[in-house]
């Protein structure tokens, strides 16, 4: 079966480093997506990986690990607007998206 | 450019009574998605269409029905609203079928069913 598992709810605190970690079980893969989605907005695309590594862009960063079913995502020198849900989701064989809950990033003065 | 729209932004809808959901995109992208967004779920694939003429069925299709008679439109209907279909919509629309490609959204319809 296909699942993806990330945590409900994190806190942070503005101006530090902050990494949401995501683990997948699937049968076929084609890439992991990571989307940032505010309060009463559509998800928006941060990243994209299908290769084991680092990918970095800006202040955030996206690493995946095939072997392990496992990605994180990390967001350095934190903002308040930085405050957001921030949503994984798995490319399965079919080219579908398989989404997990959502990881909602509470920024703190 | 507009991307993708969608309307109307919210709707309160009687137990009973049929709904269009409407979805616009002005990208020419050849696929596109609804999905519903529940507190606490992942979002959720309703139907999709690789391309204009043809739809399939995603992870919780049942009370829903959608058509693609071009590439621009994507509407979704429910035939007879149910309190279980009060959800945030949302459509989603991507240039590529058989290779990964980055899913684009809409702002999404906020649907309540009493």
């Amino acid at each position: 079966g296909q699942n993806i598992d990330q945590p409900t709810e994190m806190t942070a605190t503005e101006g530090a480093i902050v990494q949401i970690n995501c683990t997948y079980q699937t049968s076929g893969f084609n890439g992991l997506f990571w989307y940032q989605q505010h309060a009463g907005e559509a998800p928006t695309f941060l990243s994209y990986n299908v290769l084991d590594g680092l990918e970095e862009k800006g202040r955030f960063s996206s690493f995946l690990s095939r072997s392990k079913g496992y990605s994180y995502l990390l967001l350095k020198e934190l903002q308040m607007k930085d405050s957001a849900s921030y949503l994984c989701a798995h490319m399965d064989s079919n080219y579908q998206l398989i989404w997990g809950a959502g990881t909602k990033l509470i920024i703190k003065p | 450019t507009a991307g993708i729209t969608q309307a109307p932004t919210s709707q309160i809808l009687a137990a009973g009574r049929s709904m269009t959901l409407r979805c616009t995109q002005d990208m020419r992208h050849n696929a596109m998605y609804w999905y519903r967004q529940d507190l606490g779920l992942g979002l959720r694939l309703i139907h999709y269409s690789n391309t204009a003429g043809t739809t399939g069925k995603g992870e919780v299709p049942d009370g829903y029905s959608v058509s693609r008679a071009n590439t621009d439109d994507f509407p979704l209907t429910l035939a007879s609203a149910v309190p279980s279909q009060t959800s945030v919509y949302f459509c989603a629309s991507s240039d590529s079928v058989s290779s990964p490609d980055t899913q684009y959204f809409g702002p999404g319809t906020r649907l309540t069913v009493l």
